[in-house]
């Protein structure tokens, strides 16, 4: 069964602290890590993409990857009131028999940053 | 502007009706990928078409139905069977393993 855990949270945080995001994944020959934010009614946009381990900073975002521990995390500095919304943390797994992985999404981490 | 389009943006259905989701893109994708999503849910795996004129079933195919006769096209028909069908609905299409979203259709029933 392949699965993507996250803490549903929600995680509130105060304007200007930093925001971590965990996601565990089962498969351990995974190669790519995604990071989406879904604000409330809108659909998933893509935040980051991480396939080495190690970190993968990309303005206040830095993804962050162990594969040996099959974890995945995603840290937001100086969190602003604008990055309140549900992270969505993806992992390409293949099914079975198949060539071609697919993503699997964990449920989500609800994110409240207070001013 | 390149992109993901679906329509539409709300969906109606009457009891025993067949609804049909539209999704397009201009991205030259060849991936796409239909997801359900329920309040305080992750997204489900419905359908997906790697290239035209096939498709694999999802985790939740059942009372769903696909085609991909075009690559940019990949529409959704929600069947009389899906006896639950209220979600928002996500059409996704992956270039260069990266995944995007177009901005989804919110189906509910009367």
């Amino acid at each position: 069964q392949k699965e993507v855990e996250q803490n549903s949270g929600p995680l509130s945080v105060p304007e200007g602290a930093i925001a971590s995001l965990n996601c565990t994944y089962s498969d351990r020959g995974s190669q790519s890590f995604f990071w989406y934010r879904q604000y409330s009614g809108k659909s998933p946009e893509l935040i980051m993409f991480i396939y080495s381990n190690g970190d993968k900073e990309d303005g206040r975002f830095t993804a962050q990857l162990n594969k040996a521990s099959q974890y995945v995390s995603l840290l937001i500095r100086d969190s602003q009131p604008s990055d309140s919304a549900t992270y969505l943390c993806a992992v390409n797994m293949f099914d079975r028999g198949s060539t071609l992985g697919r993503l699997y999404f964990g449920r989500g981490t609800q994110l409240t940053v207070w001013p | 502007d390149g992109g993901i389009t679906q329509s539409p943006k709300y969906l109606f259905r009457k009891e025993g009706q067949n609804v049909t989701l539209s999704c397009e893109q201009n991205l030259n994708h060849d991936a796409m990928y239909w997801y359900r999503q329920d309040p305080g849910q992750g997204l489900r795996l419905i359908y997906y078409s790697q290239i035209v004129n096939d498709f694999q079933k999802g985790d939740i195919a059942e009372g769903y139905s696909v085609s991909r006769e075009k690559k940019e096209s990949f529409p959704l028909t929600v069947t009389s069977a899906q006896k639950n069908p209220t979600a928002f609905y996500l059409c996704a299409s992956t270039g260069e393993e990266t995944q995007y979203f177009g901005p989804g259709t919110r189906l509910l029933v009367l």
